[in-house]
Parts: C-alpha cells; structure tokens; sequence
C-alpha cells in the first residue's frame, strides 16, 4: 500500500521560503506513468493545486504561483519537495503530497498524505 | 482562470438520494472526478473519469455527467457519508488543474 508522510517546517517567517518533503514508501517514485504533487488548503476553505513534477523531471504549476514554485525530486532517498518562496499570511494552509496518476492532462490524485500545516507568521 | 461551482451545502435524511453537483465549462470535455473530505483528514477519492468508483469505496457512491455538469449522487446516504465534497478537473488546455469550491453534504 503506498504512503505518503508530508515533513518541514510549522512555521515561517513572512517574505521567507516554506520547505517541505513528501517521504514516500510503499512504491518507488521512479516508477513512470506517475506524478508527485502537491495541493494545499488554507484553514475553513477549500483545495488549491499546486504543481507536480513527473519521474521524467517535468514540471507544471499553478500559474497563479508559478513565480514563487519549485518542486524537486530525489529519486535515492525516494521523496519529493515543495518550495514557495516569498511566502505571506495568504500562504498559511494545511500542505498535502499526493500521487497523481494520468498524463498532464489527465492527472487525477490518488493517494494522499495527512497534511501538515504550514503557519506563515512573525 | 478556470472555475468548478458546486453548491455550498446539500442536506438529506439517512437512506435518502444525495446529490451533488459540479458545473464547469470545459466539463464536456473533460473528466471530472470527486473527493470526499471528513473533518480532520485527507481527502479521498470516490469518483474519478466521471463515473468510475475505485477499489473499497461504497456502491452508493456513483457519478455521471452531462453537458456542462457532472453530479455526484449518494444513493442511501448514511451518517458516515457526513463530509465535505469536491470536484476537481482541468480547463480546456489541459493546464489549469481546478478543484470546486467544495459541498458540505449533511445528513440527519
């Protein structure tokens, strides 16, 4: 059964970058046909996409966070991270590593992490 | 940008239909898939491709689409079904990846 267990920092402060790793076990995150994603959702309100990054080392993000968006892989440690740079209170939110599966125009997410939630504040 | 709109809230008594729906312009032509999110956890995944239900999730849960619409529809929703709902798919490019605004389902 594949799991995905999100760790980083609770807390940052504002203009700095949120870092975060998505440990995964259960699969290899080399296996192809797969994208490593990640979805956020601010406290009371709904689910944001991210951005994901495929075993090939391509990658889509959102638009609207494309500027401030870096998602990496290391396949020997089988993880994958996010950084935002820049962050502000808007940022604050519960941040989930999830599977997606399909092609870029296709990708649905399948398995998800618990969530850990990132608070921006001085 | 792309929006999904779904209705805030939909309430139903135990073993009544519920339905859920999820509007969008590019739903003709692309898929929508849904998620069900209890207080407190991740989300998980209930339709995807419209109308397909994955492994160990409850034949009651089912989903169809027609035209700029698709629904999710709970067939005899009990208490355990209480969460909120989302519906998520793409724009016409394939580039904008869109979750709705998500749907408080109630049952009492």
């Amino acid at each position: 059964q594949l799991q995905l267990q999100e760790s980083g920092s609770g807390l940052v402060k504002p203009s700095q970058t949120l870092s975060l790793t998505c440990a995964v076990s259960g699969g290899s995150i080399s296996s192809g046909g797969y994208s490593w994603s990640w979805i956020r959702q601010p406290p009371g309100k709904g689910l944001e996409w991210i951005g994901y990054i495929y075993h090939s080392g391509s990658t889509y993000y959102n638009p609207s966070l494309k500027s401030r968006v870096t998602i990496s892989v290391d396949r020997s440690k089988n993880q994958f991270s996010l950084k935002l740079s820049s962050v502000t209170a808007a940022d604050t939110a519960v941040y989930y590593c999830a599977r997606g599966s399909g092609d870029h125009r296709t990708v649905h997410f399948d398995y998800w992490g618990q969530g850990t939630l990132v608070t921006v504040s001085s | 940008s792309y929006e999904l709109t779904q209705p805030p809230s939909v309430s139903v008594s135990p073993g009544q239909t519920a339905r859920i729906t999820c509007s969008g312009d590019a739903l003709p032509k692309k898929y929508a898939y849904w998620y069900q999110q209890k207080s407190g956890q991740a989300p998980v995944l209930v339709i995807y491709e419209d109308s397909k239900r994955p492994s160990g999730i409850p034949e009651r849960f089912s989903g169809s689409s027609s035209g700029t619409m698709a629904t999710l529809t709970i067939s005899g929703a009990q208490v355990e079904d209480e969460a909120d709902y989302y519906c998520y798919s793409t724009d016409s490019s394939g580039n904008h990846k869109v979750f709705g605004g998500g749907t408080k389902l109630t049952v009492l």
